[in-house]
């Protein structure tokens, strides 16, 4: 296991509805980066956290945003959910020196109905 | 832009045989990561191997090793002695060194299935 965790495991929207995912990075990562995956494709970056500031953004629109707290977890924020959202949501976390090899947690499945 | 290429969407290998899955990879920075994951169905990627750039030798990791060929812009992963558990999706992912971010692009993932 790699340590990092993601809440909920699984949830269940609606249309136009809110959403926030959480992600507690492993021990000693200080950088956290949260991907898009949806069914049948490879994941696709959204943004990532670095010292609590966004540190570099993929192609999503500004409904998708998120937080990074002083302990490096994170919070991925969905506002104004669409039907094409509805995939699973990978957090990964980092150091930013080395490899930098990206460590993912669980994920997060969301249906938005 | 980054892209990776992976053409391969399937993949079947009997048990203790070897299998390569192929990788191919663009980009004009001169320094990147390569990287190789692993998606059982539970949906956790696990990461297997790393290749830099400019590393002089192939990265290898147990039972796994990557096939760089800097020239060609392949990165192939060869798993030898395929075990059961290792039927899972498989992702080739590259990292540039740009200025910003240090987001992973991936691959459209290839499906191992290794058979008894």
């Amino acid at each position: 296991e790699t340590g990092v965790t993601q809440s909920p495991t699984h949830l269940i929207k609606t249309r136009g509805q809110q959403v926030t995912l959480r992600c507690s990075s492993q021990s000693g990562h200080n950088t956290v980066s949260w991907y898009q995956q949806a069914l049948g494709q490879g994941p696709q970056f959204i943004f990532q956290y670095y010292r609590e500031e966004e540190n570099g953004r993929g192609n999503f629109p500004p409904r998708f945003s998120g937080l990074q707290f002083p302990n490096y977890s994170s919070e991925l924020n969905v506002n104004a959910l669409e039907l094409d959202d509805s995939a699973l949501y990978l957090c990964a976390s980092s150091l930013t020196s080395g490899k930098n090899t990206q460590y993912f947690g669980p994920g997060t499945r969301l249906t938005v109905l | 832009a980054q892209k990776i290429t992976q053409t391969q969407p399937g993949m079947f290998v009997q048990e203790k045989e070897a299998v390569t899955l192929d990788c191919t990879y663009d980009t004009s920075d001169p320094s990147y990561g390569l990287f190789w994951y692993k998606q059982p169905s539970s949906g956790e990627m696990i990461f297997l191997i790393y290749q830099g750039s400019y590393d002089q030798q192939n990265a290898t990791e147990g039972r796994y090793s990557l096939n760089f060929q800097k020239a060609r812009k392949s990165a192939n992963l060869v798993i030898s002695a395929s075990q059961l558990g290792d039927s899972a999706m498989y992702f080739c992912a590259m990292r540039v060194r740009d200025t910003g971010r240090r987001a992973l692009t991936f691959g459209s993932g290839t499906r191992l299935q290794v058979q008894p």
